[in-house]
C-alpha cells in the first residue's frame, strides 16, 4: 500500500529556533500534500494545502510567513516552523493525495511531535 | 457551530458489545464521507468510506442520511483492539480538502 513518511518523528527545540519537517510519499507521486496540526484532545485542523510547483494555500488564521511550505517535487513537501514558540508545540501530520483520487486516496504520515521549550 | 460534530465520549463498553457513534455535518455541499480511526499519539487511518445506501465491512456498518446531514458508525461484537478514537470526516465536492470531527473515544474493556 501507499506509504507516507515524515521526518523527524519528534523534535524538541528552544523558543526562537526554526524547525523543518519533511513529508515524503514513498511509492507514489503526490500532486497535492496537506499539512495538519492537532493539539491534545482536539481534532486535526488543516493548516495548508501544498501543490507541487506552486504556492501553498493556507487556511484562515494560519500565518504563511510563520509556517513556510515548500513542495519542490512530486514526492516531497516540507513545513518549516519559523521562530517557534511554546504555543507552536503540537502534533503535525502531513497527508499526500494521489492524482485523481477521492478522499480514499489521501494517505497520512506518522506525524511529527514538536515540543518548543 | 462546528463543521463536523461528534460526541467526544468516552464510550466505555464491555468486550462483545455493540456500540454506535453519531456525527452531524453542517455543509450541505459535502460530497464524500469517511470514518477514520486514530490510536493514541498516532496518525489517523481510514476505516471505511460511507455511502448513501449504507455499507458494511465485517463488524462495522456505516450509514449516511443526507437529508439530516447525519452519519453513523455501528461496531458489533467489539474487541479490545477496537479501542481508539473514531473520527468522522467530510469532504466537499470538487477538491481533496478533508474536514475532521473532534472524534469519539471508544474504550473496550474485559
Amino acid at each position: 500500500g501507499a506509504v507516507v513518511s515524515q521526518h523527524p518523528s519528534r523534535v524538541i527545540c528552544k523558543s526562537g529556533t526554526s524547525v523543518k519537517i519533511e513529508c515524503r510519499s514513498l511509492d507514489f507521486q503526490a500532486t497535492t500534500m496537506f499539512w495538519y496540526r492537532q493539539f491534545p484532545k482536539q481534532s486535526l485542523m488543516l493548516m495548508a494545502t501544498s501543490n507541487e510547483g506552486s504556492k501553498a494555500t493556507y487556511e484562515q488564521g494560519v500565518e504563511k510567513d510563520k509556517f513556510l511550505i515548500n513542495h519542490a517535487s512530486l514526492t516531497l513537501s516540507t513545513l518549516t516552523v519559523t521562530s517557534a514558540h511554546p504555543e507552536d508545540s503540537s502534533f503535525y501530520i502531513c497527508s499526500a493525495s494521489r492524482f485523481g483520487t477521492s478522499g480514499e486516496g489521501q494517505y497520512f504520515g506518522p506525524g511529527t511531535r514538536l515540543l518548543v521549550l | 457551530r462546528k463543521e463536523v460534530e461528534q460526541d467526544p465520549g468516552p464510550f466505555n463498553v464491555p468486550e462483545g458489545a455493540t456500540v454506535a457513534f453519531n456525527c452531524t455535518y453542517s455543509n450541505s455541499a459535502s460530497q464524500s464521507f469517511f470514518w477514520y480511526r486514530q490510536d493514541c499519539r498516532k496518525e489517523p487511518k481510514l476505516l471505511m468510506s460511507v455511502y448513501s445506501s449504507g455499507n458494511e465491512d465485517g463488524r462495522f456498518t456505516a450509514q449516511l442520511n443526507r437529508a439530516s446531514q447525519y452519519i453513523s458508525l455501528l461496531i458489533r461484537d467489539s474487541k479490545l483492539s477496537d479501542s481508539a478514537t473514531y473520527l468522522c470526516v467530510v469532504k466537499e465536492g470538487g477538491g481533496n480538502k478533508l474536514t475532521f470531527g473532534t472524534g469519539t473515544q471508544l474504550k473496550v474493556e474485559l
